[in-house]
């Protein structure tokens, strides 16, 4: 079965630092495509990046960055310069080609101001 | 540009009622699938379709319908609702193999009394 761990439940970060989210996953796909989704509280799922797996340079956007280690089926995102709009539930969701985004149970980020 | 198009946004039921939930996108993506978000278990797939005329169960199915006469509408059925029914509900659409991650709707809130 196809897995995605979100070990990290909450997480804070003064504003403007930086801050790592995890994510690791399990599957036997060697292709695949991996995202983060952020929900605020408005509820809508917003894509915040995506990598592909056969891609090895690391995806950005903005203050957005993930380090992603295939062998080691890792996907973190990072967030530098944290600002108040980027708290939020993170969600990790991989495809693994199987029709469906498998989603971990997310991360509920806060800013601390 | 409207891309994923939810309604309602709220809805209440009395148990053992029926209801449809709309989604529709102007994006032309082959493939809507429908999520529901219960707390603290991330986002579950119930129905997709790849296509119009083309419709597959997901993870929880049950207690659902759904059809596929257009690209561009995938309706959800409710056959007759249950208080375990109570969550979030979330369209989503596609690319082909969705390289480039799915286009979420604002999602529907349905309590079930």
């Amino acid at each position: 079965a196809q897995t995605v761990t979100q070990s990290q439940p909450e997480m804070s970060v003064q504003e403007a630092e930086t801050v790592t989210l995890s994510c690791t996953y399990d599957t036997s796909e060697s292709d695949y495509y991996l995202f983060w989704y952020k929900q605020p509280p408005s509820r809508q799922m917003i894509l915040v990046i995506r990598q592909e797996a056969y891609k090895q340079q690391n995806a950005t956007e903005n203050r957005f960055s993930v380090n992603f280690q295939k062998a080691a089926k890792s996907f973190s995102l990072k967030i530098s310069d944290s600002q108040l709009g980027d708290a939020a539930m993170y969600f990790c969701a991989p495809y693994f080609g199987n029709e469906k985004l498998t989603f971990g149970t997310g991360t509920r980020l806060t800013i601390i101001p | 540009n409207a891309g994923v198009t939810q309604t309602p946004k709220f809805q209440v039921l009395k148990t053992g009622q029926s209801m449809t939930l709309q989604c529709a996108q102007d994006m032309n993506h082959e493939y809507m699938s429908w999520y529901r978000q219960d707390p603290g278990m991330g986002l579950r797939l119930i129905h997709y379709s790849v296509g119009a005329g083309i419709t597959d169960q997901g993870e929880v199915p049950n207690g659902y319908n759904v059809s596929r006469s257009t690209t561009e509408d995938f309706p959800l059925r409710l056959l007759s609702a249950a208080p375990s029914q109570t969550s979030v509900y979330f369209c989503a659409s596609s690319s082909h193999r969705a390289s480039y991650g799915y286009t979420f709707g604002s999602g529907t809130r349905l309590t079930v009394v």
